[in-house]
């Protein structure tokens, strides 16, 4: 069965530091990789996708991806309260279907 | 720009009542259209997908069904509902076959009684 793993948190990280998450996938075929963020009580956004290993940086946020670790992550520099959500990440092994993680919860204190 | 709208935003239902959730899509042509259900602090469940008008695809076996009467409309039904159908139920959409970035509707929160 094809599982996306997140550590479930709550993360804690004071305002202004880094604030690291990190998932693991394991079906090597996944092709497509990525970041939704999720306030409480409402749906899941789009916030970063990445395709190749490496780094890919958006703003604050940087996502990582290493496929032989099977492993993804995204860093949010400059943490701010408005960041506390739950961070989802999602894996696309082909086609139409996504598998998402059951999220890591953020809290960022101010 | 696009946008996807779903209604209701929340629902209370007895158990063995029947329910329809609709989502439709605008600013696209031809979309690819999922159901997700997220349980309390659980992960995103696919129930069903569609790639295009009459076509569906059914990820969870249960009494739930979808339906894609036109290009950017998706209900989905179930004629009975349980209580292990509370849930929060999201539409979402992505385009063509590449790297299937989806995007969310607001979501229908069902409570079943």
């Amino acid at each position: 069965q094809k599982e996306v793993e997140q550590n479930s948190g709550p993360l804690s990280v004071p305002e202004g530091a880094i604030a690291s998450l990190n998932c693991t996938y394991s079906d090597r075929g996944s092709q497509s990789f990525f970041w939704y963020r999720q306030y409480s009580g409402k749906s899941p956004e789009l916030i970063m996708f990445i395709y190749s290993n490496g780094d890919k940086e958006d703003g604050r946020f940087t996502a990582q991806l290493n496929k032989a670790s099977q492993y993804v992550s995204l860093l949010i520099r400059d943490s701010q309260p408005s960041d506390s959500a739950t961070y989802l990440c999602a894996v696309n092994t082909g086609g139409f279907k996504t598998i998402f993680g059951a999220g890591t919860r953020l809290f960022v204190k101010a | 720009s696009q946008t996807i709208h779903q209604w209701p935003a929340t629902l209370v239902q007895p158990v063995g009542s029947p329910l329809s959730l609709e989502c439709t899509v605008e600013g696209t042509s031809n979309p690819n259209l999922y159901w997700y259900r997220q349980a309390a602090g659980r992960g995103l469940q696919l129930l069903f997908y569609s790639v295009g008008i009459g076509q569906i695809s059914s990820e969870v076996p249960q009494n739930l069904s979808a339906s894609r009467p036109q290009d950017r409309q998706f209900i989905l039904s179930s004629k009975k509902l349980l209580l292990s159908d509370s849930g929060f139920y999201l539409c979402a959409w992505s385009v063509g076959a590449g790297h299937n970035e989806q995007f969310f509707g607001p979501g229908t929160r069902l409570t079943v009684l």
